[in-house]
């Protein structure tokens, strides 16, 4: 079956622009992550959805970072007005269980880079 | 603040050979310890976990041994082959938010 993806692959901001990065977790997947991944780095928590239920948010590292899952399936990360900081990968893992207390599937990310 | 630590930063081996990575944590709240591995431009995926009520488990060539009173836990991969150069990295998860050490690139030369 298919796994998790994301879109776009890459982009490209010019600092001060809004992006939004798209998450499709694994069809019936009840748990979903959105890690940031800084180049040489391990990925680092941002946000943790149960269903439609943001239930963490500690990661997110500014008020410009914001993050939903509206049906409980798709997930959107959008970043305001972009910083060259900002340029990393963004991850997204989904899981079968609440709280991902299981195998985390990962997507192969979205390279952003901010010029 | 950095809760789990992995070591080496890279690691060299021949084939045939046994890797060996390292991994401390902090918190004892942590009940959940995967190995992740990443390939260049792809997401990170599950290799072996374990969790803090054994002390070693073994898939394949793939072993984890786990320390819970010294908060350490490694990954072995026996009979490296060149396929498994890659970056490797521990993991601890408390609620299924997973804190990931800084990485290991391991590279097995034929």
């Amino acid at each position: 079956g298919a796994g998790v993806s994301q879109s776009p692959r890459y982009k490209v901001a010019k600092r001060g622009q809004d992006v939004a990065l798209r998450c499709d977790p694994i069809s019936g997947h009840v748990s979903l992550f959105w890690y940031q991944q800084a180049l040489g780095q391990g990925p680092e928590f941002l946000t943790y959805f149960q269903n439609e239920a943001q239930l963490d948010k500690s990661g997110l590292p500014s008020d410009r970072f914001f993050a939903e899952r509206p049906e409980g399936s798709v997930s959107t990360l959008k970043i305001q007005r972009t910083q060259q900081e900002d340029s990393a990968v963004y991850l997204c893992a989904s899981s079968p269980r609440r709280f991902g207390t299981d195998t985390q599937y990962f997507g192969p990310g979205t390279r952003l880079t901010v010029l | 603040q950095q809760q789990v630590k992995q070591s080496p930063q890279s690691l060299i081996v021949q084939k045939g050979g046994i890797s060996i990575i390292n991994c401390a944590y902090e918190n004892t709240a942590f009940d959940y310890f995967p190995w992740y591995q990443q390939f260049p431009g792809k997401g990170p995926a599950l290799l072996i976990a374990i969790r803090p009520d054994v002390s070693e488990k073994k898939e394949g060539r793939f072993t984890i041994s786990f320390n819970k009173s010294a908060k350490q836990f490694s990954l072995h991969i026996m009979d490296s082959q060149p396929g498994d150069s890659a970056t490797y990295f521990c993991a601890a998860s408390s609620y299924g938010k997973l804190t990931f050490g800084q990485g290991t690139i391991l590279t097995v030369h034929p």
